[in-house]
């Protein structure tokens, strides 16, 4: 089946620094990538949504330049949690699809970011 | 406000009988209904699929019924095995208008088969 490849898997930093995780599809070509965001024991939270080679689109109450999204080819996404804070510890998870209807996505295995 | 939902929050199981897990959805808009399977601190499986078109598909041990008038759709799995103790999430989504392809995920039913 798809695979989409996120890294890392587990971050841990200090407060204030900038964290980049990619999010990769390996085997297709992913025209639209998602960010979600999983608070324990909670479902999975959209974020964002971004096509290739456009700007990404932003779920209500997600700071866009807190979290910056790149999607700069089909296959490479990349989320940067800037001057991360404590607040921002969370598991954070990709996914990717193709652009055909009625095609599931795929999703990557998740970072957790834990934030000092 | 939930869009979809899982209202069962646990389900146990003896192995070799059936899991059913439900989801009801509110939006009449989402036309594509899909199941993942989650273990912790993994990203979501993606299991099995149906589209709006349909009111079942079956792939293996897996099947999913979809009742539009509803807005009802379970997954069955026959048999079940201890590895299937998972959480699994019910995703909707719609394939037009502002947002397609998004998807709206429950908030989840953790299934434990017994051994």
């Amino acid at each position: 089946g798809a695979v989409v490849s996120q890294h890392p898997s587990r971050v841990i930093c200090k407060s204030g620094t900038s964290v980049k995780i990619e999010c990769r599809s390996l085997d297709f070509q992913a025209t639209t990538m998602f960010w979600y965001r999983q608070f324990p024991k909670q479902s999975l939270m959209l974020m964002a949504t971004s096509n290739e080679g456009s700007k990404a689109t932003y779920e209500q109450g997600v700071e866009k330049d807190k979290f910056l999204i790149n999607h700069a080819s089909l296959t490479l996404s990349t989320l940067t949690v800037t001057s991360a804070h404590p607040e921002d510890s969370s598991f954070y998870i990709c996914s990717a699809r193709t652009g055909y209807s009625n095609q599931p996505q795929h999703f990557g295995d998740g970072t957790r970011l834990s934030i000092l | 406000d939930q869009q979809v939902k899982q209202n069962s929050p646990s389900l146990s199981v003896q192995e070799g009988r059936i899991s059913i897990l439900n989801c009801d959805y509110t939006n009449s808009m989402f036309d594509y209904f899909l199941w993942y399977k989650k273990y912790p601190a993994e990203g979501p499986t993606f299991l099995i699929s149906i589209s709006s078109i349909k009111d079942k598909n079956e792939d293996g041990r897996f099947t999913v019924f979809l009742n539009k008038s509803a807005k009802h759709l379970s997954l069955h799995i026959v048999p079940s095995q201890p590895g299937d103790s998972a959480v699994y999430f019910c995703a909707a989504s719609a394939n037009s208008g502002a947002g397609s392809y998004q998807l709206t995920f429950g908030k989840g039913t953790k299934l434990s088969v017994i051994p």
